[in-house]
């Protein structure tokens, strides 16, 4: 059971490169969301889906494009990368988005540097 | 608006202490409450849960009580390892789903 696949683990992009973090899940999730995380800011909600075709904006959606074709793909595309977007970005799914408390599970991260 | 706020780290202590990290909430309605751990370089991994007033989430000899009355869901360990050095994280759910976390708390045990 993998779980929650995401790849790459580690990436260095150019100002204005574009790229996509992959994002998989195997265990019929219908809720699959995207975070990233910086210093002293906790998790922030980027972008979220509660299903196939299905996607909406979190806290921090600006620079970040979504899609859900399938129950098990969540990609998470920057169009033109900027400094800013350097972070730790975790890729997460659950049954629902947890309000009858359900478990979330995350995928190990991507490690993103954009010089 | 929906929110979570956790202690200030980092916390350091040493083996065999006595742990509390606390974290408060505003919501409306009922949210569930989570603990989730962060070890070095990994993703985060759910320690514990409630999801109504009372109930006691525990783990690991890790345990947290959802406080209805003061809206809390504190964290605490009664003896802590140097294996329990890690990011915590505390994080309610919406009623539209969307799950919101506290900023964190570093934990440092020492030998």
């Amino acid at each position: 059971n993998a779980g929650v696949t995401q790849t790459p683990k580690f990436q260095v992009l150019k100002t204005g490169q574009s790229m996509t973090l992959q994002c998989a899940q195997d265990m019929n999730h219908e809720y699959m969301s995207w975070y990233r995380q910086d210093p002293g800011m906790g998790l922030r909600l980027i972008h979220y889906s509660v299903g196939a075709g299905i996607t909406d904006q979190g806290e921090v959606p600006n620079g970040y494009n979504v899609s859900r074709s399938t129950t098990e793909d969540f990609p998470l595309r920057l169009l033109s990368a900027a400094p800013s977007q350097t972070s730790v970005y975790f890729c997460a799914s659950s049954y629902s988005g947890g309000t009858s408390g359900n478990t979330i599970y995350f995928g190990e991260g991507s490690w993103l540097t954009v010089v | 608006g929906d929110s979570v706020t956790q202690m200030e780290g980092p916390v350091t202590l040493s083996e065999e202490a006595f742990l509390t990290i606390n974290c408060t909430y505003t919501a409306t309605g009922y949210p569930s409450l989570f603990w989730y751990v962060q070890y070095p370089g990994e993703g985060l991994q759910l320690l514990l849960k409630a999801t109504k007033a009372d109930d006691k989430g525990s783990n690991k000899g890790f345990e947290a009580t959802y406080r209805k009355e003061t809206t809390s869901f504190h964290l605490e360990k009664g003896s802590v390892q140097v294996s329990d050095s890690a990011v915590y994280f505390c994080a309610l759910t919406r009623r539209d789903d969307k799950i919101i976390f506290g900023k964190g708390t570093r934990l440092h045990i020492l030998p």
